[in-house]
């Protein structure tokens, strides 16, 4: 079945530092790559998506690059904030009537 | 994208006790799914809410546990019955739209003493 790994965390960065978030996926098909964001205390909230190889997803600094040849679509952010300090989450899925898989997670600790 | 309401927003709760859950959507929506994120844990899908007929449930998930309803495409329940310490959970209700993502509620914080 389909399945989604992510580094493990926390990440600990300092202000304005380089992130990366490794994602991987295994499929059947061609599915949808997303990042999901949830900070503390809240719910799930979609930063970016893509849905074919090559495509580029982007929103507030984040990127990822839907990767077929590797199955990834890492997370990255060139100068991270104390506000993007969150918990991560890789999915991915298709436009059908299923449910989207989620990888593990991976928690960001930015200090000022 | 579609504004999702969920009540209530967190309970503490007597074991052996059960509680309903409920997700409003702002509009209506052909696919609903719940989700539990246990602490410090991701997402796992418990059922996908099918309006007008019986939820279907993902593996190790039963409906005599966490009966759900759907009577239209706006509105759905779900309730976990009996519940014990191992029940602490955020629920999370979901939608999906056509373009293949999915959009959130804030979640039911639960807590089972």
């Amino acid at each position: 079945g389909d399945s989604v790994t992510q580094m493990e965390g926390p990440v600990t960065l300092s202000e304005e530092a380089f992130l990366t978030i490794n994602c991987t996926y295994t499929a059947t098909g061609y599915p949808s790559l997303f990042w999901y964001v949830q900070y503390p205390g809240e719910g799930l909230q979609l930063l970016l998506k893509a849905t074919k190889a090559d495509d580029k997803g982007s929103n507030k600094g984040f990127e990822a690059t839907y990767r077929k040849e590797t199955t990834s679509f890492h997370l990255e952010k060139g100068s991270v904030q104390v506000s993007d300090s969150a918990v991560y989450f890789c999915a991915l899925g298709d436009t059908g009537r299923r449910a989207l898989t989620f990888g593990s997670g991976t928690r960001l600790q930015v200090q000022p | 994208s579609a504004v999702i309401s969920q009540k209530p927003s967190r309970d503490i709760c007597q074991r052996g006790t059960s509680l309903t859950i409920q997700c409003q959507v702002d509009s209506q929506v052909t696919m609903m799914f719940w989700y539990r994120q246990q602490p410090g844990q991701s997402l796992t899908l418990i059922a996908t809410a099918n309006q007008g007929s019986e939820a279907t449930y993902e593996s190790g998930f039963v409906i005599d546990k966490f009966p759900i309803s759907r009577p239209n495409l706006t509105f759905s329940t779900l309730t976990v019955s009996n519940m014990s310490p191992e029940d602490s959970s955020i629920y999370l209700c979901s939608v999906k739209e056509v373009a293949g993502e999915l959009f959130f509620g804030e979640g039911s914080r639960l807590t089972v003493l």
